[in-house]
């Protein structure tokens, strides 16, 4: 079965501090990968997925995220946080009745708070 | 190119009222996806399609409905609503061979 699991609720950091974010992810295979991002008010834009092509996969906004099979993790990081990255972070992966269909299982997931 | 639409964004309803949610797609996607998210529960899979004419049930279907009469739209609808379906209401939709799905902006519905 697969599953995703995001480890902290709320991550507050400063800006121009790295942003880590971390998921850990359950399953007998190689997935695919997603992170999402949700603004205040608004829906879900892709930052980056993994489809086995690489390890290290590169986003939008400056983000990326490196996929660990030995960890079974897959943390997103940045280097230099800013205001404008103040949301809510989703760890996202295939769902357990398989791919399919194309079903997601959503991390629960991550609030990132930015300070000045 | 508007991508994924929904309509209304926000609705209050009273206990036992109907109602129907649009989404459209202009991106001739396959497959669509109806979601609900709910705080600290991520996003849950309510109903989906595989193509025009065809439906099936996700993780939270009971007290929801849905029609997929024409490849572009994707119908959601409440017979009676209840108050534990107050959510936030995701649809999503992907292309063949595509693993991505694209998201709609939401609909924020409450039932008093």
């Amino acid at each position: 079965a697969q599953s995703v699991t995001q480890l902290d609720s709320h991550v507050s950091v400063s800006e121009g501090t790295p942003v880590l974010l971390r998921c850990n992810y359950s399953s007998s295979y190689s997935p695919s990968l997603f992170w999402y991002v949700q603004h205040p008010n608004k829906g879900l834009q892709l930052l980056l997925k993994y489809t086995s092509a690489a390890t290290l996969v590169k986003g939008i906004n400056g983000f990326e995220a490196e996929f660990k099979k030995s960890e079974t993790s897959f943390h997103l990081t940045k280097p230099s946080a800013h205001m404008s990255d103040a949301a809510e972070y989703f760890c996202v992966g295939p769902n357990a009745g398989g791919t399919s269909y194309g079903k997601l299982t959503f991390g629960q997931g991550t609030i990132l708070t930015v300070h000045p | 190119n508007a991508g994924v639409t929904q309509t209304p964004k926000f609705r209050v309803l009273k206990t036992g009222q109907s109602m129907t949610l649009l989404c459209a797609q202009d991106m001739n996607h396959e497959y669509m996806y109806w979601y609900r998210q709910d705080p600290g529960m991520g996003l849950r899979l309510i109903h989906y399609s595989v193509g025009e004419g065809t439906t099936a049930k996700g993780e939270v279907p009971d007290g929801y409905n849905v029609s997929r009469l024409k490849k572009q739209n994707f119908l959601l609808g409440l017979e009676s609503a209840a108050p534990s379906q107050t959510s936030v209401y995701f649809c999503a939709s992907r292309g063949q061979g595509s693993d991505t799905q694209y998201f709609g902006p939401g609909t924020r519905l409450t039932v008093l």
